[in-house]
């Protein structure tokens, strides 16, 4: 079957750290970019962070940028989301896309994983 | 950094032409995407690169894009078209990936 699944949300104290994991199956993983993005509560849609199909370039949105790190294993098929310093304004339901190079969509997407900030 | 600009909400009868707009400076020099997303579910691509459709999509939703305008169209709206949809394109400026706000489509 296609499809991403993203675990390792959770309960995090500000200022802790969390890694957000997504697992790849049913199609060439090693071939796509990847994406995180993520959705407060009550709110729409925000891109986070990507990466090219070797992990040698990545790209952020200029709020998480020196918190958050995204990396893959494509040997493992996957992609993580490494989050330090983390914001209660990071509290938000963080999706794993695939990204269709060239035209820059987001074709398969994950269930989402909850991450919460709160103390 | 780039904005796109979308109405919070449209309300349409079942059976008539629901449009949904997406401004930006100068989109129609850039390819489009829209998505659907019903509470609690992950969003899903309904139109790319403009008016392409991924395969499931029917051909009553369409794509333009035009000067500094987008429009999702849905002809003959059903109740199950009731969903909030999110258009995105690519800043190549600045190498980010851009969402609209989202627009709120009710069925009346």
């Amino acid at each position: 079957e296609v499809q991403v699944v993203e675990s390792g949300g959770g309960l995090v104290r500000p200022g802790g750290s969390l890694r957000l994991s997504c697992a790849a199956s049913g199609f060439t993983f090693n071939s796509y970019y990847m994406t995180w993005v993520r959705q407060s509560p009550g709110k729409g849609l925000e891109w986070v962070a990507s990466i090219n199909e070797d992990g040698s370039d990545k790209y952020y949105v200029d709020s998480v940028k020196g918190r958050f790190t995204i990396s893959r294993d494509n040997a493992r098929e996957s992609l993580y989301l490494h989050m330090n310093t983390l914001r209660a304004e990071d509290t938000a339901v963080y999706y794993c896309a695939n990204l269709v190079s060239g035209y820059w969509y987001f074709d398969l997407w994950g269930r989402g994983t909850l991450v919460t900030v709160s103390s | 950094s780039y904005v796109l600009t979308q109405p919070p909400s449209v309300s349409v009868a079942p059976g008539q032409t629901a449009k949904i707009t997406c401004g930006g400076n100068k989109i129609g020099s850039k390819s489009v995407h829209w998505y659907h997303q019903k509470p609690g579910r992950a969003p899903v691509l309904v139109v790319y690169d403009d008016n392409d459709r991924p395969s499931g999509i029917p051909e009553r939703v369409s794509g333009s894009n035009s000067g500094n305008t987008a429009t999702l169209t849905i002809s003959r709206v059903e109740a199950g078209d009731e969903a909030d949809y999110y258009c995105q394109v690519w800043d190549s400026s600045s190498d980010h990936w851009v969402f609209g706000g989202g627009t709120k489509l009710t069925v009346l």
